[in-house]
């Protein structure tokens, strides 16, 4: 079955350093993969995406990796700051018909003044 | 301008009722998505409409559960005959297009006692 995991377990860092969340897959074959930023209460709102031919792509100060040999995507927060905590969720498209994401469970990212 | 909005954002029902949610998309999107985030699992999606097309209903986990699209905006997700692993924040999302970026609203809290 089709499964996406991310690191459970809460990532803790300080002000100013570079936060770095993973998400591996399986049983895909993503044309495209995104993230997601989820605060409590809320909705997830749509970060960045990156297909399958981009190696990386950033905006200001994020950071994506994707690498479809490893079957794995990394996201990079640089300069982090305390307005960066939430939890960080990585989609993929179930059968890439460009709408039916799949979300995995999210790393929830605390930083730290 | 408004984003996705949902109502109501809690309810509480009991195993065997039937239960309404409702999705108001953002205005002009043709694209309308629910999904389903049950505790420490990720967002599943359940159902896709795209203008007058017919919906996808392939994440729909059992005939219980169906959804209408009235008028190309407002949509009601229906569980008939609730159970308690129904509980869950059910969670709607639109978009412009069909594959564009998903807008999400807050999410309704569902709890089947």
């Amino acid at each position: 079955s089709q499964k996406i995991e991310q690191n459970s377990e809460a990532l803790n860092i300080q002000e100013g350093k570079t936060a770095t969340l993973t998400c591996n897959y399986t049983n895909y074959s993503p044309a495209y993969l995104q993230w997601y930023r989820q605060d409590p209460g809320r909705g997830p709102v749509f970060l960045l995406l990156i297909r399958e031919n981009e190696k990386e792509k950033r905006k200001e100060r994020l950071k994506v990796t994707f690498d479809t040999t490893l079957k794995q995507s990394l996201f990079h927060i640089t300069a982090s700051q305390p307005a960066d905590s939430a939890t960080y969720l990585c989609a993929l498209d179930k059968t890439n018909s460009g709408y039916a994401l799949n979300f995995g469970k999210g790393t929830s990212l605390l930083v730290t003044p | 301008g408004a984003g996705v909005s949902q109502s109501p954002s809690n309810k509480v029902t009991e195993k065997g009722k039937d239960v309404e949610l409702r999705c108001d998309p953002i205005s002009g999107h043709t694209a309308l998505y629910w999904y389903r985030q049950s505790l420490g699992q990720g967002l599943e999606f359940l159902i896709y409409f795209q203008g007058n097309s017919a919906p996808d209903k392939s994440g729909l986990p059992s005939d219980r559960f169906s959804a209408e699209r009235t008028g190309g905006s407002v949509s009601t997700l229906t569980i008939q005959r609730t159970q308690q692993e129904d509980s869950a924040v059910y969670l709607c999302a639109s978009s412009l297009q069909g594959a564009d970026t998903q807008y999400f609203g807050p999410g309704t809290r569902l709890t089947v006692l």
